[in-house]
Order: C-alpha cells, then sequence, then structure tokens
C-alpha cells in the first residue's frame, strides 16, 4: 500500500517571500506523484506531474517540485508567491505499474498556504 | 469543453435516509472515480470503474455504499441509511484510458456537499 504524509497542515507566507510545502510519501513500488491544487470554493486541479524522465517538474504558474527517490519527498516550491496562490495543496501518489485494479490516487491531507499581504 | 460535473450541489438529509448522487464524466473518458473528503479523513479514494466495471471497489466503507456506472458514461453513488458520519464532500473524476492502457490524470468535479442531520 502506499501513504503519503504532508506534515504542514497550515503555511503561511508573506506576499513575495518563498515557499515550500514539504510531502513524502511510502511505496513498496515505484509511483508516479502530482501535486493537486484546490482554490477557495472550486474543485480539484491538477498542478503538476511527475511521470519520468527529469527530476525537477513545473507548473505554468512558477510552482516546480523535484522527485528525491532516496528521501521518498516530492516538495512543492515557489520562489516568489502571490495572494492568488492561496489554496488548499494535495500531494498525491499512482503505483506506477498498471494492473487495471490499481488506478487511484492516495492523497496527503493536504497543506493550507494562506498569502499574507 | 465540458468538464466532468456533478449533481447535485448540495444535498441536505435526514439520518436513516437514502440518497444518490450523480456524475457525469468528460465524454470519451473511460475511467472514472469516486473520492470523499471529509475534515477528519481527508481526501479518500472509494471506487473505480473501467467502462461499466468496477475492478476496484476497495475504499466503499461499509455496505451501505454502493456505486453504478451504465453506458461506460454516468455513475451514481448511493448511500443508504445514510448515517451522520457520512457527511462529507463527494468527489467524482475521470480520466482517459482503457484495459492495458492508463492515463496519468484526473479530471474531477466540484463536488457535492452532503449534509446528514
Amino acid at each position: 500500500a502506499q501513504s503519503v504524509t504532508q506534515l504542514d497542515s497550515q503555511v503561511p507566507v508573506f506576499e513575495e517571500a518563498p515557499v515550500e510545502l514539504r510531502c513524502n510519501y511510502s511505496s513498496s513500488v515505484s509511483v508516479y506523484l502530482f501535486w493537486y491544487v484546490q482554490y477557495p470554493n472550486q474543485g480539484l486541479q491538477l498542478l503538476l506531474k511527475y511521470l519520468s524522465g527529469s527530476t525537477l517538474v513545473e507548473s505554468i504558474n512558477g510552482f516546480e517540485a523535484e522527485f528525491n527517490k532516496s528521501q521518498t519527498s516530492f516538495h512543492l516550491r515557489k520562489p516568489s508567491v502571490h495572494i492568488s496562490d492561496t489554496a488548499e495543496y494535495f500531494c498525491a501518489v499512482k503505483v506506477s505499474v498498471s494492473n487495471f485494479g490499481n488506478e487511484k490516487l492516495t492523497f496527503g491531507t493536504g497543506t493550507r498556504l494562506t498569502i499574507i499581504p | 469543453g465540458a468538464g466532468v460535473s456533478q449533481s447535485p450541489s448540495n444535498k441536505v438529509t435526514e439520518k436513516g435516509k437514502d440518497v444518490e448522487l450523480r456524475c457525469d464524466p468528460i465524454s470519451g473518458h473511460t475511467a472514472l472515480y469516486w473520492y470523499r473528503q471529509s475534515l477528519g479523513q481527508g481526501l479518500e479514494f472509494l471506487i473505480y470503474f473501467q467502462g461499466n466495471s468496477a475492478p476496484d471497489k476497495s475504499g466503499l466503507p461499509s455496505d451501505r455504499f454502493s456505486a453504478e456506472r451504465t453506458g461506460g458514461s454516468v455513475s451514481t453513488l448511493t448511500i443508504q441509511r445514510t448515517q451522520q458520519e457520512d457527511s462529507a464532500v463527494y468527489l467524482c473524476a475521470s480520466s482517459q484510458g482503457g484495459w492495458g492502457t492508463h492515463s496519468y490524470e484526473q479530471y474531477f468535479g466540484p463536488g457535492t456537499r452532503l449534509t446528514v442531520t
């Protein structure tokens, strides 16, 4: 079974400051990794994903995440945050080998990012 | 194009009543998922459909919960004899793929907020 740990339930950050949201996972098999974002009163949206290849992945709005296999981590970072980044962020994993029955995402408990003007 | 839609957006029901929640996936998506988002449990997987079959229903919390999918499209999640602990936001997601293949991105609907009084 897989599990995801997001140790920080809430992260307040001043506008234009950098931020790192931590995600660690546990799995006995190889996984794909995802960050989803949920803006206030909206549904979940995929922010970025790691499937294979370069361990550093980027989103269109300035977030990046780095897959670290040895530390089983997939931390999310942004060098300068904006008010519009206020949201809840969820890290998720999915096993990378499909056998029809293991397509589900396993989510962390989420990190609420609050940007302080 | 149209995204995943869910109805109703909000549902208030009395303890002991049955409820049905509906999900319309993105047209052409063969995989459909139900998740539950609650304060105490975070985001939990409930059931996964590939076409009209459910290869993974491991997340259904009790036999009061059931789901079906017809025509490889619309899905209905039914909760019988609702309890207060069933109060949560029920999320539906869909993705491309078929037998032997899988798509990595799940597209989420806005959810149905269920309140059991």
